[in-house]
């Protein structure tokens, strides 16, 4: 949903650590989701997607996990590194209605990595 | 290359004035929209256009106008009735009505001045 109003929750971890960032998603009729980094300053980057139709991705040192019974996405990063710090936003892509194509962004986490 | 450009990137506006945001794409994207991004916040939804002529309010949709005369391109024009108007705008793309991930520009910092 949206973060109208709300600071971004923050996540620290150590340099070599596994990273799990959550996220509650409110569309059950969602059926694609998409993880995105952004960096300070700069537009929010593809990091890895999953569909409805599945409820596990792995991507290179990334896996997206959706849990569609509790509306529920989360991002692991593994062996997280300095230039992981960031912020991860997720998003779906309503479907069905009016909502369809039209993106929709989680509240988003900021991650610290330290070395 | 294909992609999403926003220009400029940085623009100071002057109380009263209204301005106006670039954002063109070259992907044959059907869909585009603008976000807005406070410091420390997520993106709340501004307008969006799933077609050409056509576009619908976001969340946070006044004080802003849109047009899409065009398909590869989608200007947001911030008016003198945003009274908040300092903050990040990111525009971005989708293919329309396809489960693909949206491509970002890079953003335009506004700053009333």
């Amino acid at each position: 949903g949206e973060s109208v109003g709300l600071h971004l929750p923050t996540l620290s971890v150590q340099e070599g650590d596994n990273s799990i960032i959550n996220c509650a998603y409110s569309n059950s009729a969602s059926d694609y989701f998409i993880w995105y980094k952004q960096e300070s300053g700069k537009g929010p980057q593809f990091i890895i997607d999953i569909r409805s139709n599945m409820d596990k991705r792995q991507g290179q040192r990334v896996t997206v996990l959706l849990n569609k019974t509790v509306k529920h996405l989360s991002l692991q990063i593994a062996a997280t590194q300095p230039g992981d710090s960031a912020v991860y936003f997720c998003a779906e892509n309503g479907a069905g209605g009016t909502s369809y194509g039209k993106l929709t962004f989680g509240q988003g986490t900021i991650l610290t990595v330290h070395p | 290359d294909g992609g999403i450009t926003q220009s400029p990137k940085y623009l100071f506006r002057k109380e009263g004035q209204n301005v106006t945001l670039s954002c063109e794409q070259n992907l044959n994207h059907d869909a585009m929209y603008w976000y807005r991004q406070d410091p420390g916040q997520g993106l709340r939804l501004i307008y969006y256009s799933q077609i050409v002529n056509d576009f619908q309010k976001g969340d946070i949709a006044e004080g802003y106008s849109v047009s899409r005369e065009k398909k590869e391109s989608f200007p947001l024009t911030v008016t003198s009735a945003q009274k908040n108007p300092t903050a990040f705008y990111l525009c971005a793309s989708t293919l329309k009505g396809g489960a693909t991930e949206a491509f970002f520009g890079q953003g335009t910092r506004l700053t009333v001045v």
